[in-house]
């Protein structure tokens, strides 16, 4: 049974950095992408980004500039930082497990969600 | 980026009716890696079909998915209560991955 649990602050002033951990329990952790989700009621879901164990990253170019996923497979854990947050970053923000992929073809996609954050962006 | 536009934006039906949700890419969608989501308030998404037509584990026979290029349709051939909920459909071919902007489905 695949489970992902993630925390980090709810409440955060703008120009700080979010910071939200995923740990992940069950099921392998090596050959999947891990990605971070976020939905708000303006944009509705909106694809952040995603990490690979071997250190490859694929960002969403509306957020580049000021995102990082990094993944720690000894915790079996992945994070996201986003930082210069404003109130247009006010949103639930989601991990998943992302894609999987056999000889090139992707088998698998987002099948396991974490219990989803709310991060409010307020002076 | 490739836009997924759904429609409609809320069907409003009852237990038992057929339904059937449309998502348009503005691009052909890669090797049909086209999935769909519900998603009930409170709750993260949980994913239905991936590739476009295969069920994820534990998603029953009535959710089915087909469509390929830039046209896809999830059907729900016997809405049960449990199914009224939001629809989401995402392209993962080509990034970023594109989310549509959904389609509710409300108990008439």
């Amino acid at each position: 049974q695949v489970q992902l649990q993630q925390w980090g602050a709810g409440l955060l002033k703008p120009s700080e950095t979010l910071s939200l951990t995923c740990v992940v329990y069950g099921g392998s952790f090596s050959g999947y992408y891990w990605s971070w989700i976020r939905q708000t009621p303006e944009k509705g879901l909106e694809w952040i980004g995603e990490g690979h164990h071997s250190g490859s990253t694929n960002y969403n170019p509306s957020l580049k500039s000021r995102v990082t996923i990094s993944v720690d497979t000894s915790k079996n854990q992945f994070s996201l930082k986003l930082s210069s947050v404003t109130a247009a970053d006010t949103a639930v923000y989601y991990c998943a497990r992302g894609r999987y992929s056999v000889r090139g073809i992707i088998i698998s996609i987002n099948d396991y969600w974490g219990q989803g954050t709310l991060v409010t962006v307020s002076s | 980026e490739i836009v997924l536009t759904q429609s409609p934006g809320t069907l409003s039906l009852s237990p038992g009716e057929g339904v059937t949700l449309s998502c348009r890419a503005s691009q052909s969608v890669t090797s049909r890696y086209l999935a769909w989501y519900q998603r009930k308030p409170g709750q993260a998404p949980r994913l239905l079909i991936y590739g476009a037509s295969n069920r994820a584990t534990g998603i029953p026979d009535r959710f089915s998915g087909s469509g390929s290029g830039t046209d896809f349709t999830l059907t729900i051939s016997r809405l049960e209560p449990e199914d009224f909920a939001v629809y989401y459909c995402q392209q993962y071919g080509s990034s970023p991955y594109t989310f549509g902007q959904g389609t509710k489905l409300e108990i008439k």
